[in-house]
């Protein structure tokens, strides 16, 4: 099974600065991985596929990089509405796994 | 695209539940579906797949042997039957579809359904 590790587990900041999350897996993904967006209560909503491409609708401050192992999403000027947890998945290999998930709150 | 989950709630340790997913708003027969949980204040998991012609499937080694996961394209529904169940399968059940192959990432997500395993 591949081991996704996320970084770090909660991420304070302020509106308007940019977050830096981190996603890494235990072997090569290339770039199958994925990340997904969930607020409090609500459904999870995928951000990012093939390590790069915004799906549909997702605004241009997310931005996803990375293959193999080490991978990266990062929002550019953090919005109100952003205030979330963020988890990576690697669909590589089977079983699918998850990343445990960072939380990004406010500073 | 709408996908809505049903049957959950509250099964004692052991036994079964059989939960099911309605899809709209896409052509069903042509996408692979899978079952993703998560227990309360955690994080997600993933249970299941199905191809989009209900073969092959998958299952996390979690719930292998337990549960089965099948669809009915005449009915845009797939279904999880979950027996044997026990205090780690509690859990918000969400039915999500493959965005485009069977190894793929979940491109929409329904609003879940709570299993709840209690005495």
């Amino acid at each position: 099974e591949i081991v996704m590790t996320q970084s770090p587990a909660t991420l304070s900041v302020s509106p308007g600065e940019r977050a830096t999350l981190s996603c890494r897996a235990s072997q090569s993904v290339s770039s199958k991985l994925a990340w997904y967006q969930q607020k409090p209560g609500q459904t999870p909503r995928l951000l990012i596929y093939g390590a790069s491409t915004r799906a549909t609708g997702v605004p241009a401050r997310f931005s996803g990089s990375g293959s193999g192992t080490e991978f990266t999403l990062t929002i550019s000027s953090l919005q109100s509405e952003d205030f979330a947890v963020y988890y990576c998945q690697q669909y590589n290999n089977w079983p699918l796994t998850f990343g445990q998930g960072t939380k990004v709150e406010i500073k | 695209v709408q996908l809505l989950e049903s049957g959950g709630g509250l099964v004692q340790p052991g036994g079964s539940l059989r939960l099911s997913c309605t899809a709209s708003g896409f052509t069903f027969s042509t996408f692979a579906m899978s079952w993703v949980r998560q227990a309360p204040g955690e994080g997600l998991e993933w249970v299941s797949s199905i191809g989009a012609a209900g073969y092959p499937t998958f299952y996390a080694d979690s719930v292998k042997g337990r549960f089965t996961m099948s669809r009915d394209s005449s009915k845009n529904s797939i279904y999880l039957q979950m027996n044997g169940l026990r205090a780690e399968d509690a859990a918000k059940y969400y039915c999500a579809r493959v965005y485009a192959h069977l190894t793929d990432c979940f491109d929409f997500w329904g609003q879940g359904t709570l299993v709840t395993v209690s005495s």
